[in-house]
């Protein structure tokens, strides 16, 4: 089945500064892959997502990239805020059905 | 609108009780999945519903799990008997249509088996 692995576990920036996860997954099947943020004693929420058909998407301070050669994406954020600050969840899905699954996840922390 | 709706939010009781989660999925989506979140496993599958029918309970750890999903707008989530390592948040996820549409969460059930 597939894997997800995500890098870094923890992160921390500075305020206004960019910050960067990665993940890579194992099967070349997979065509979806959502980033979620989750804050504490909250689910997870959709942020962004791209599929395997586009190789970039931005949505104001966020931005997703994939490389189905290498078989991995990454999350940016730029001009990082204090309401940043949560764990951030990378996924991937190989069927339409929307089964998902997850990499370990990163906590991020934004210093003021 | 409102969102997926869990319930208990917390729910604390003694090995070898049954435990019951709830689930209202958000009015409209015909996908309900069901999630179990621990440090050291992250976040997994259980079980998702395609328009009420169980659709792939691969992820279901044991006979000691199950999950139904009576109508549209609810799903249960049943642990008989618990066990302390069943102690996890529990998540519901819900989605409308198929090619992989974004999953909304609920906020969970944090389930401590003592």
């Amino acid at each position: 089945g597939e894997n997800v692995e995500q890098h870094p576990s923890t992160l921390s920036v500075q305020e206004g500064d960019s910050a960067v996860i990665k993940c890579t997954y194992s099967d070349s099947a997979s065509n979806y892959f959502p980033w979620y943020k989750q804050e504490l004693g909250k689910g997870p929420q959709l942020i962004i997502d791209i599929r395997s058909n586009v190789g970039e998407k931005k949505d104001q301070r966020i931005a997703v990239t994939l490389n189905k050669t290498a078989k991995h994406f990454s999350l940016h954020i730029t001009e990082t805020q204090p309401e940043d600050s949560a764990v951030y969840f990378c996924a991937a899905s190989t069927d339409s059905w929307g089964k998902l699954q997850f990499g370990a996840g990163t906590q991020v922390v934004v210093t003021p | 609108d409102a969102g997926v709706i869990q319930s208990p939010r917390h729910e604390v009781t003694e090995m070898g009780q049954e435990v019951t989660l709830r689930c209202k999925p958000i009015s409209g989506h015909d996908y309900l999945f069901w999630y179990r979140q621990t440090m050291m496993r992250g976040l997994e599958l259980l079980i998702y519903f395609n328009n009420n029918v169980p659709i792939d309970d691969s992820g279901m750890p044991e006979d000691r799990f199950s999950a139904k999903m009576p109508n549209a707008s609810f799903s249960t989530l049943k642990i008989q008997p618990s066990e302390p390592r069943d102690s996890a948040v529990y998540f519901c996820a819900s989605s409308f249509g198929r090619n992989n549409q974004p999953q909304h969460f609920g906020d969970g059930t944090r389930l401590s088996i003592l």
